[in-house]
């Protein structure tokens, strides 16, 4: 099975400045990983797959990057609406695996 | 605009089975480009893919649920669902449904999109 660690935990951050999260893979995945948002009551919601494809609607602040064993999420200039809860998903095999998650709070 | 909702009781006793169906609308289940997932994510705990289905009725269980859980679809409903028998305090977590893109080349899952809002399921006495 593969491990997805992501980090940090919790990533404090200024409303307008650059987020950089981080994803590793215990091996090699190439870009089969998938980025979520998750928000209090609510499921997740696509972000990015392939590493590094914006999903439909996402906005163009997120991008994605990475690829064998380390992946990361950039949001460029952080809205107030992007202050949640973020996993990384690999997918390329069974079982799929997710991240822990990083939670993005306002500083 | 495709929409998935999961209903089902929001408590279960220790040893009996938890059910959950997903309604599934704005796509219809036998579509061929994609997989029907379930996602539970126990309270302090990551999420986890316990399993899913094609609309050929193929399902793939994660080891350690194997012998307790089966997966169904209905396609004259459009819904999918989940039966988990015997279970404990441990199954106690949000399930979440979720469509899964088919990647013709491996035949597993690729990204999962869109996802139900979830349902807290605690099994109590």
């Amino acid at each position: 099975e593969i491990v997805m660690t992501q980090s940090p935990a919790t990533l404090s951050v200024s409303p307008g400045e650059r987020a950089t999260l981080s994803c590793r893979a215990s091996q090699s995945i190439n870009k089969k990983l998938a980025w979520y948002q998750q928000k209090a009551g609510q499921g997740p919601r696509l972000l990015i797959y392939g590493a590094s494809t914006r999903a439909t609607g996402v906005p163009a602040r997120f991008s994605g990057s990475g690829s064998g064993t380390d992946f990361t999420l950039t949001i460029s200039s952080l809205q107030s609406e992007d202050f949640a809860v973020y996993y990384c998903h690999y997918y390329n095999d069974w079982p799929l695996t997710f991240g822990g998650g990083t939670k993005v709070e306002i500083k | 605009q495709v929409r998935l909702q999961e209903s089902g009781p929001r408590v279960v006793k220790p040893s009996e089975t938890l059910s959950l169906t997903c309604t599934v609308s704005g796509v219809s289940v036998t579509n061929t480009d994609y997989l029907w997932t379930w996602v539970r994510q126990p309270p302090g705990k990551a999420l986890e893919c316990i399993g899913y289905i094609y609309h050929s009725g193929t399902t793939n269980y994660d080891a350690s649920l194997k012998t307790r859980l089966t997966i169904s679809i209905d396609t004259s409903k459009n819904q999918f669902s989940l039966t988990l028998r015997s279970v404990t305090a441990a199954d106690t977590a949000v399930y979440y449904c979720a469509r899964a893109y088919y990647d013709f080349w491996t035949g597993y899952p690729d990204h999962f999109d869109p996802w139900g809002q979830g349902t807290l399921v605690t099994v109590s006495s």
